[in-house]
């Protein structure tokens, strides 16, 4: 079984500032991880993804993740938040044998100017 | 295409009518997804294809739902006697081969509301 908690459904940071968005798994494999972003009325668009190449990630737009197996962790960070940052983020887990995505329940980044 | 296209954007229909939606993926895609987003519920996995056919339909709610994908392309989810709780934004994803590690594609989807 596998699943995806992410804490905060809602995040709201200045503009300039750090963006942090947690996500913690649970997988009894070792896991693919997937950060997706959602705009308004949009689709699903891939941010990055951990496939266990390499434990530090970086996707489009300036975020990166670090991929943490002690801690099943997958945060998802920006040094310095834009307005366009302003979306909702989900975090997904799959794994070997398992093709569908499993999502966590999403976190709404709002940016402040 | 150039993306996953699906069809209509937007359905209203009356609680008891059956109703079809169609998602076209990339060309060369031999995975697809449904998913579901509704309020209560997240983002649920429904159905996934690989091929013509779908080797795991686990996250189907009931019999009220199925889906088909014909000649490795489009493919159409039917939910019949709609529900209230059937309203939701039903997203369809592809990728390449379906491997685990690879990105999925989705659509903007189609928001169904029951009335």
């Amino acid at each position: 079984a596998q699943s995806v908690t992410q804490l905060g459904s809602h995040v709201s940071v200045s503009e300039g500032a750090l963006v942090l968005l947690r996500c913690n798994y649970s997988s009894s494999v070792p896991p693919y991880l997937f950060w997706y972003v959602q705009y308004p009325n949009q689709g699903l668009q891939l941010l990055l993804k951990y496939t266990s190449a390499a434990t530090l990630v970086k996707g489009i737009n300036g975020f990166e993740a670090e991929f943490k197996k002690s801690e099943t962790s997958f945060h998802l960070t920006k040094p310095s938040a834009h307005m366009s940052d302003a979306a909702e983020y989900f975090c997904a887990v799959t794994r070997t044998g398992r093709r569908a995505l499993t999502f966590g329940s999403g976190t709404r980044l709002q940016v402040q100017p | 295409g150039a993306g996953v296209s699906q069809s209509p954007s937007n359905k209203v229909t009356e609680k008891g009518k059956d109703v079809e939606l169609r998602c076209d993926p990339i060309s060369g895609h031999t995975a697809l997804y449904w998913y579901r987003q509704s309020l209560g519920q997240g983002l649920e996995f429904l159905i996934y294809f690989q091929g013509n056919s779908a080797p795991d339909k686990s996250g189907l709610p009931s019999d009220r739902f199925s889906a088909e994908r014909t000649g490795g392309s489009v493919s159409t989810l039917t939910i019949q006697r709609t529900q209230q709780e059937d309203s939701a934004v039903y997203l369809c994803a592809s990728s390449f081969r379906g491997q685990e590690n690879t990105e999925a594609f989705f659509g903007q989807g189609t928001r169904l509301t029951v009335v």
